[in-house]
């Protein structure tokens, strides 16, 4: 099977733009987590979808926003860019169990991330 | 607060050395543990998990960790490192069936050859 796939790999932007990443998960994974990870503040949750709909967020300004397609595909916003948003950004995608359900001992599948420069 | 954290930012070993890498995580609930792995150039992959049963786990690349619930701590270790375990390794932790992982800072393992 393919692995999690992140496009683009390395953009680069301006202060008060605006960017989308975009992430496909493994084939049949169903919940889609995206993670920011900076050498200040490390690994940090971002939000997490599941069959279209939000399951869970972190401690992100709501400039951060995220969705789910019918195919799992995901896609991630950051509107206003600052300097800070300047980061690695990860998606993940995790497996259903047999009864469609997702369980937090699943193992996240990690992509290989985009970078974002902000300028 | 769920949090995890991680004793030593950056461990230097020679080839051969034995390896112990701690973890901490805080009491939160049910709890599921993890050890993901990020070699350099290449995206995070897991190592390791626990959630239930022994507490002594087995993972890839003859990597183990025991989970104490005693002392919150869930530390990794190889009894002989080689040059390419050479990588920032990273402990996590969902609490309470949630799917938000929440990472320890991370330890950059560099091995000498």
């Amino acid at each position: 099977k393919a692995g999690v796939t992140q496009t683009p790999r390395y953009l680069i932007k301006t202060r008060g733009q605006q960017v989308t990443l975009s992430c496909s998960p493994i084939s049949g994974h169903r919940s889609v987590s995206w993670y920011q990870q900076t050498p200040g503040q490390g690994l940090q949750f971002l939000f997490e979808y599941f069959s279209e709909t939000q399951r869970n967020k972190g401690n992100f300004p709501g400039r951060f926003s995220g969705r789910q397609f019918s195919n799992s595909r995901s896609e991630m916003n950051v509107s206003t860019l600052e300097l800070g948003d300047s980061a690695l950004y990860l998606c993940a995608s995790r497996p259903t169990g047999t009864s469609g359900a997702i369980y937090s001992y699943n193992e996240q599948f990690f992509g290989p991330g985009t970078r974002l420069t902000v300028l | 607060a769920q949090s995890v954290s991680q004793h030593n930012h950056h461990v230097i070993l020679s080839e051969a050395a034995s390896l112990e890498l701690g973890c901490n995580y805080s009491y939160g609930g049910t709890v599921n543990l993890f050890w993901y792995v990020q070699y350099p150039g290449q995206h995070l992959q897991l190592l390791l998990k626990y959630f239930s049963g022994d507490p002594l786990v087995k993972g890839i690349k003859g990597f183990e960790a025991e989970f104490i619930k005693s002392k919150f701590s869930f530390n990794l270790r190889k009894p002989s490192v080689q040059w390419s375990d050479t990588a920032e390794y990273f402990c996590a932790a969902t609490y309470n069936q949630g799917g938000k992982l929440i990472f320890g800072q991370g330890t950059e393992l560099s091995v000498k050859p």
